[in-house]
Protein backbone atom coordinates (compact mmCIF):
# COMPACT_ATOMS: atom_id res chain seq x y z
CA UNK A 1 0.00 0.00 0.00
CA UNK A 2 1.33 3.01 -1.05
CA UNK A 3 1.98 5.52 2.11
CA UNK A 4 3.48 8.50 0.02
CA UNK A 5 0.95 9.33 -2.78
CA UNK A 6 2.07 12.18 -5.34
CA UNK A 7 -1.29 12.05 -7.66
CA UNK A 8 0.09 14.01 -10.43
CA UNK A 9 2.64 12.12 -12.55
CA UNK A 10 3.25 15.57 -14.81
CA UNK A 11 3.90 19.35 -14.84
CA UNK A 12 4.64 22.03 -17.03
CA UNK A 13 5.42 25.40 -16.38
CA UNK A 14 6.79 28.70 -18.21
CA UNK A 15 10.65 29.56 -17.32
CA UNK A 16 10.25 32.49 -14.42
CA UNK A 17 6.92 31.38 -12.82
CA UNK A 18 6.19 28.84 -9.88
CA UNK A 19 6.37 25.25 -10.02
CA UNK A 20 4.29 23.73 -7.25
CA UNK A 21 4.45 19.89 -6.44
CA UNK A 22 2.13 18.23 -4.14
CA UNK A 23 2.42 15.30 -2.27
CA UNK A 24 -0.16 12.73 0.00
CA UNK A 25 0.86 10.41 3.15
CA UNK A 26 -1.23 8.39 5.07
CA UNK A 27 1.10 7.42 7.86
CA UNK A 28 0.58 9.82 10.94
CA UNK A 29 3.59 8.35 12.36
CA UNK A 30 6.03 9.58 9.70
CA UNK A 31 8.28 13.12 11.57
CA UNK A 32 10.96 13.88 8.73
CA UNK A 33 9.97 14.71 5.01
CA UNK A 34 12.00 14.91 2.04
CA UNK A 35 12.32 15.72 -1.60
CA UNK A 36 14.65 14.60 -4.39
CA UNK A 37 15.37 15.36 -7.93
CA UNK A 38 15.90 12.71 -10.21
CA UNK A 39 17.49 13.51 -13.46
CA UNK A 40 17.71 10.84 -16.30
CA UNK A 41 20.19 7.68 -16.00
CA UNK A 42 20.96 9.45 -12.68
CA UNK A 43 20.15 8.52 -9.15
CA UNK A 44 17.47 10.88 -7.25
CA UNK A 45 19.30 13.20 -4.66
CA UNK A 46 18.72 14.83 -2.08
CA UNK A 47 16.71 18.89 -2.29
CA UNK A 48 14.79 19.75 0.64
CA UNK A 49 13.71 18.54 3.88
CA UNK A 50 11.50 19.36 6.59
CA UNK A 51 11.10 18.09 10.09
CA UNK A 52 7.40 17.77 11.52
CA UNK A 53 7.66 20.12 14.11
CA UNK A 54 7.90 22.95 11.77
CA UNK A 55 5.40 23.97 8.67
CA UNK A 56 7.67 26.08 6.21
CA UNK A 57 11.90 25.41 5.33
CA UNK A 58 13.38 28.08 2.22
CA UNK A 59 16.34 27.25 0.94
CA UNK A 60 16.73 29.56 -1.90
CA UNK A 61 14.27 29.18 -4.95
CA UNK A 62 12.80 25.97 -3.14
CA UNK A 63 10.45 26.36 -0.27
CA UNK A 64 8.82 22.99 1.16
CA UNK A 65 5.21 23.62 3.43
CA UNK A 66 4.00 20.80 5.36
CA UNK A 67 0.27 20.53 6.57
CA UNK A 68 -0.05 18.05 9.27
CA UNK A 69 -3.37 18.26 10.03
CA UNK A 70 -4.38 17.37 6.16
CA UNK A 71 -1.14 15.05 5.75
CA UNK A 72 -0.15 17.12 2.91
CA UNK A 73 3.35 18.72 1.39
CA UNK A 74 4.31 21.00 -1.04
CA UNK A 75 7.27 22.10 -2.68
CA UNK A 76 7.18 25.45 -3.96
CA UNK A 77 10.19 26.10 -7.00
CA UNK A 78 10.21 30.58 -7.68
CA UNK A 79 11.29 31.03 -9.83
CA UNK A 80 11.61 27.73 -12.15
CA UNK A 81 14.60 27.54 -14.69
CA UNK A 82 14.84 25.44 -17.48
CA UNK A 83 17.18 23.12 -15.45
CA UNK A 84 14.70 22.03 -12.83
CA UNK A 85 13.21 19.73 -15.05
CA UNK A 86 13.59 16.88 -13.53
CA UNK A 87 11.68 14.20 -12.25
CA UNK A 88 10.91 14.93 -8.16
CA UNK A 89 9.88 12.05 -5.50
CA UNK A 90 8.19 13.13 -2.51
CA UNK A 91 9.62 10.95 0.45
CA UNK A 92 8.76 10.52 4.23
CA UNK A 93 10.35 8.86 6.97
CA UNK A 94 9.95 7.92 11.05
CA UNK A 95 12.93 7.92 13.17
CA UNK A 96 15.28 8.82 10.28
CA UNK A 97 14.27 5.06 9.01
CA UNK A 98 13.03 3.39 6.28
CA UNK A 99 12.33 6.44 3.60
CA UNK A 100 8.80 6.11 1.95
CA UNK A 101 9.17 7.70 -1.64
CA UNK A 102 5.73 8.55 -3.82
CA UNK A 103 5.63 7.84 -7.52
CA UNK A 104 6.86 11.28 -8.70
CA UNK A 105 6.50 14.09 -10.32
CA UNK A 106 8.02 14.85 -14.01
CA UNK A 107 8.58 18.81 -14.05
CA UNK A 108 8.65 20.24 -17.01
CA UNK A 109 9.94 24.18 -17.40
CA UNK A 110 9.77 25.58 -20.64
CA UNK A 111 11.93 28.19 -21.76
CA UNK B 1 33.57 10.07 -0.76
CA UNK B 2 32.99 8.39 -4.29
CA UNK B 3 29.07 8.28 -2.80
CA UNK B 4 26.81 5.10 -3.21
CA UNK B 5 28.41 2.73 -5.94
CA UNK B 6 26.32 -0.12 -7.54
CA UNK B 7 27.29 -2.14 -10.10
CA UNK B 8 27.03 -3.21 -12.77
CA UNK B 9 24.93 0.11 -14.20
CA UNK B 10 23.36 -2.12 -16.85
CA UNK B 11 22.42 -5.76 -17.05
CA UNK B 12 20.83 -7.71 -19.77
CA UNK B 13 19.78 -11.16 -18.70
CA UNK B 14 17.58 -14.11 -19.72
CA UNK B 15 14.14 -15.19 -17.92
CA UNK B 16 15.62 -18.11 -15.33
CA UNK B 17 18.77 -16.63 -15.15
CA UNK B 18 20.48 -15.76 -11.66
CA UNK B 19 20.98 -11.74 -11.23
CA UNK B 20 23.30 -10.17 -8.84
CA UNK B 21 23.19 -6.52 -8.07
CA UNK B 22 25.78 -5.26 -5.84
CA UNK B 23 26.08 -2.03 -3.85
CA UNK B 24 28.78 -0.36 -1.78
CA UNK B 25 27.43 2.43 0.54
CA UNK B 26 29.36 5.29 1.59
CA UNK B 27 31.75 5.19 4.16
CA UNK B 28 30.67 5.24 8.11
CA UNK B 29 26.59 5.23 7.23
CA UNK B 30 25.36 2.40 9.23
CA UNK B 31 21.64 2.15 7.17
CA UNK B 32 21.52 0.99 3.66
CA UNK B 33 18.08 0.40 1.50
CA UNK B 34 17.50 -1.31 -1.53
CA UNK B 35 14.62 0.19 -3.97
CA UNK B 36 13.35 -0.91 -6.76
CA UNK B 37 11.96 2.05 -9.52
CA UNK B 38 8.87 1.65 -11.57
CA UNK B 39 6.58 3.69 -13.41
CA UNK B 40 2.98 2.45 -10.68
CA UNK B 41 4.85 2.09 -7.52
CA UNK B 42 7.86 4.90 -8.52
CA UNK B 43 10.50 3.94 -5.74
CA UNK B 44 9.61 0.92 -3.86
CA UNK B 45 11.71 0.23 -0.85
CA UNK B 46 12.47 -3.48 -1.09
CA UNK B 47 14.39 -3.85 2.06
CA UNK B 48 16.26 -2.11 4.48
CA UNK B 49 19.30 -3.23 6.64
CA UNK B 50 20.74 -1.39 10.06
CA UNK B 51 24.25 -2.02 11.22
CA UNK B 52 24.69 -5.11 8.47
CA UNK B 53 21.27 -6.59 9.77
CA UNK B 54 18.31 -6.89 7.91
CA UNK B 55 15.36 -4.67 9.53
CA UNK B 56 12.43 -4.88 7.06
CA UNK B 57 12.33 -7.44 4.29
CA UNK B 58 8.55 -6.51 3.87
CA UNK B 59 8.76 -4.96 0.57
CA UNK B 60 10.73 -8.07 -1.43
CA UNK B 61 8.39 -8.89 -3.80
CA UNK B 62 8.98 -12.87 -3.57
CA UNK B 63 10.59 -15.05 -2.30
CA UNK B 64 13.05 -15.44 -5.83
CA UNK B 65 14.47 -11.94 -4.27
CA UNK B 66 17.01 -12.01 -1.56
CA UNK B 67 19.22 -9.42 -0.23
CA UNK B 68 22.44 -9.82 2.37
CA UNK B 69 24.99 -7.55 3.56
CA UNK B 70 27.90 -9.39 4.94
CA UNK B 71 30.08 -6.33 6.13
CA UNK B 72 29.67 -2.38 6.44
CA UNK B 73 30.68 -1.98 3.28
CA UNK B 74 29.00 -4.43 1.01
CA UNK B 75 25.36 -5.79 0.06
CA UNK B 76 23.81 -8.26 -3.00
CA UNK B 77 20.45 -7.83 -3.76
CA UNK B 78 19.84 -11.45 -5.64
CA UNK B 79 17.16 -12.64 -8.30
CA UNK B 80 16.74 -16.08 -8.92
CA UNK B 81 14.90 -17.51 -10.79
CA UNK B 82 14.64 -13.66 -12.72
CA UNK B 83 11.60 -12.72 -14.70
CA UNK B 84 10.45 -10.13 -17.74
CA UNK B 85 8.55 -8.73 -14.94
CA UNK B 86 11.62 -8.19 -12.64
CA UNK B 87 12.89 -5.80 -15.44
CA UNK B 88 13.47 -1.85 -13.74
CA UNK B 89 16.20 0.25 -12.36
CA UNK B 90 17.34 -0.49 -8.83
CA UNK B 91 18.55 1.53 -6.34
CA UNK B 92 20.80 1.09 -3.55
CA UNK B 93 21.00 4.22 -1.07
CA UNK B 94 22.68 4.25 2.66
CA UNK B 95 22.73 6.88 5.11
CA UNK B 96 23.83 7.80 8.89
CA UNK B 97 22.18 8.44 11.79
CA UNK B 98 24.00 11.76 11.53
CA UNK B 99 21.85 12.49 8.56
CA UNK B 100 18.21 12.90 7.75
CA UNK B 101 18.28 12.10 4.30
CA UNK B 102 19.60 8.95 2.23
CA UNK B 103 22.36 9.11 -0.59
CA UNK B 104 21.35 7.21 -3.50
CA UNK B 105 23.78 5.50 -5.98
CA UNK B 106 23.23 6.21 -9.80
CA UNK B 107 21.06 2.68 -10.16
CA UNK B 108 21.33 -0.84 -12.24
CA UNK B 109 19.21 -1.10 -15.12
CA UNK B 110 17.85 -4.64 -15.30
CA UNK B 111 16.53 -5.78 -17.88
CA UNK B 112 14.66 -9.50 -18.47
CA UNK B 113 14.19 -10.42 -21.44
Amino acid sequence: DQQVKQNSPSLSVQEGRISILNCDYTNSMFDYFLWYKKYPAEGPTFLISISSIKDKNEDGRFTVFLNKSAKHLSLHIVPSQPGDSAVYFCAASRNGNQFYFGTGTSLTVIP
Amino acid sequence: DAGVIQSPRHEVTEMGQEVTLRCKPISGHNSLFWYRQTMMRGLELLIYFNNNVPIDDSGMPEDRFSAKMPNASFSTLKIQPSEPRDSAVYFCASSSYLNTEAFFGQGTRLTVV
